[in-house]
């Protein structure tokens, strides 16, 4: 089956870091993403990892690693606007071969505080 | 760009009626998804397009749901009849193929959604 976890919500400080978990079993995989969603707006695209290791964005930063099945999404130097839902997916494979469907988690309510 | 066009923003119908959702994906993209957001299921992938060739519509609920994609630029997805339990928000997305042009992601491009609610 395919299932992805996610907190469902966290809170932070403005100026703080916070990090923001994912971990998946998924019958196949082709990379994670991480998407950030405000409230009545439509997802857009922060990051992508397909290989282990860190991939870093500015003041966002995220890290899978595969034979774990986990990834997670790092916000340094939070601001007010960085208060979202941020959703982490999955890409799946079919056949053996690459898709382009994603499985998304259901996603991470970030609340940033002053 | 445009981006991802979604047609109407909101709608409300009552319980038996037809509700047809449009969406015109980003010119150049091959591909073409439709998600279903509500708060209990998050974000549910119903149906994607190749090409305008349905590659996987396993997450269609039932037969009351159809989409199609009759040319590159356009994309429906009908519901008929309408039930007080299909009330959610309604995104397409388009992504662009791997032989074309875009970003080595391939990541998804979301519309601003369509806020169904049926009485």
């Amino acid at each position: 089956g395919q299932n992805i976890d996610q907190p469902t919500e966290m809170t932070a400080t403005e100026g703080a870091i916070v990090q923001i978990n994912c971990t998946y079993q998924t019958s196949g995989f082709n990379g994670l993403f991480w998407y950030q969603q405000h409230a009545g707006e439509a997802p857009t695209f922060l990051s992508y990892n397909v290989l282990d290791g860190l991939e870093e964005k500015g003041r966002f930063s995220s890290f899978l690693s595969r034979s774990k099945g986990y990834s997670y999404l790092l916000l340094k130097e939070l601001q007010m606007k960085d208060s979202a839902s941020y959703l982490c997916a999955v890409r799946d494979v079919l056949g053996g071969g690459a898709t382009n469907k994603l499985i998304f988690g259901t996603g991470t309510l970030l609340a940033v505080q002053p | 760009d445009a981006g991802v066009i979604q047609s109407p923003r909101h709608e409300v119908t009552e319980m038996g009626q037809e509700v047809t959702l449009r969406c015109k994906p980003i010119s150049g993209h091959d591909y073409l998804f439709w998600y279903r957001q509500t708060m209990m299921r998050g974000l549910e992938l119903l149906i994607y397009f190749n090409n305008n060739v349905p590659i996987d519509d396993s997450g269609m609920p039932e037969d009351r749901f159809s989409a199609k994609m009759p040319n590159a630029s356009f994309s429906t997805l009908k519901i008929q009849p309408s039930e007080p339990r299909d009330s959610a928000v309604y995104f397409c997305a388009s992504s662009p193929g791997t032989s074309g042009r875009g970003s080595s992601y391939n990541e998804q491009f979301f519309g601003p959604g369509t806020r169904l609610t049926v009485l």
